[in-house]
């Protein structure tokens, strides 16, 4: 399989542990990106690598969530000390290099469910 | 103001009729656009992309109205295989951030 492929799809922790998510990209896609996505909602912007430089990071992200791509191929997605408004999707996209109207392609994602 | 506004719906509507979903955005200097099809716990994945001059393929045909900074979908002939959220996606121009809206549901019964 030659997609986005995400690890775990899913994720039950008491509040307060660690979670890590792991994403591996489309091999030849520079870009990368976290989105989280609740119920009744569009994906929401997390945070952006090009290569293993991150980019851009939403105000979403606060300081429990850190992300990296150490070599600009797979990324993780740590979040501490976890809450209950943490549950949701988390969804890991990527693209490949190019101007305007180039496709993301999605993982099928973790859901992330904090008891 | 979100910069990114559909419908939630749900639009219900019978086999073989046309359904169509507007998607508004508050960036005038958004460049790309699309429209994203993510049926129900799986991940949003491309219908399609809206081009300046509209597309079609097949049954699905996409518009882009800078001047009132809103895109279309329209769906003719719908099918019940097409039930599913659509998902509205703008990129603004120089970034390569994707901004999605929270979707639209569609739901085609017999």
């Amino acid at each position: 399989d030659t997609g986005v492929s995400q690890d775990p799809r899913h994720k039950i922790t008491k509040r307060g542990q660690n979670v890590t998510f792991r994403c591996d990209p489309i091999s030849e896609h520079n870009r990368l990106y976290w989105y989280r996505q609740t119920l009744g909602q569009g994906p929401e912007f997390l945070t952006y690598f090009q290569n293993e430089a991150q980019l851009e990071k939403s105000r979403l992200l606060s300081d429990r969530f850190s992300a990296e791509r150490p070599k600009g191929s797979f990324s993780t997605l740590e979040i501490q000390r976890t809450e209950q408004g943490d549950s949701a999707m988390y969804l890991c996209a990527s693209s490949f290099p190019g101007q305007g109207n180039t496709e993301a392609f999605f993982g099928q994602g973790t859901r992330l469910t904090v008891v | 103001r979100k910069e990114v506004e559909q419908d939630p719906g749900p639009f219900n509507v019978p086999e073989g009729a046309t359904v169509a979903f507007n998607c508004t955005y508050s960036n005038s200097a958004s460049q790309s656009f699309f429209w994203y099809r993510q049926d129900c716990r799986k991940e949003p994945k491309l219908l399609m992309s809206v081009y300046s001059s509209g597309n079609e393929d097949g049954r699905f045909t996409a518009q882009l109205n800078r001047a009132s900074q809103y895109i279309s979908l329209l769906i003719r002939d719908s099918k019940l295989s097409d039930s599913a959220t659509y998902l509205c996606v703008v990129k603004k121009g120089g970034s390569y951030i994707p901004t999605f809206g929270r979707g639209t549901s569609l739901i085609v019964h017999p």
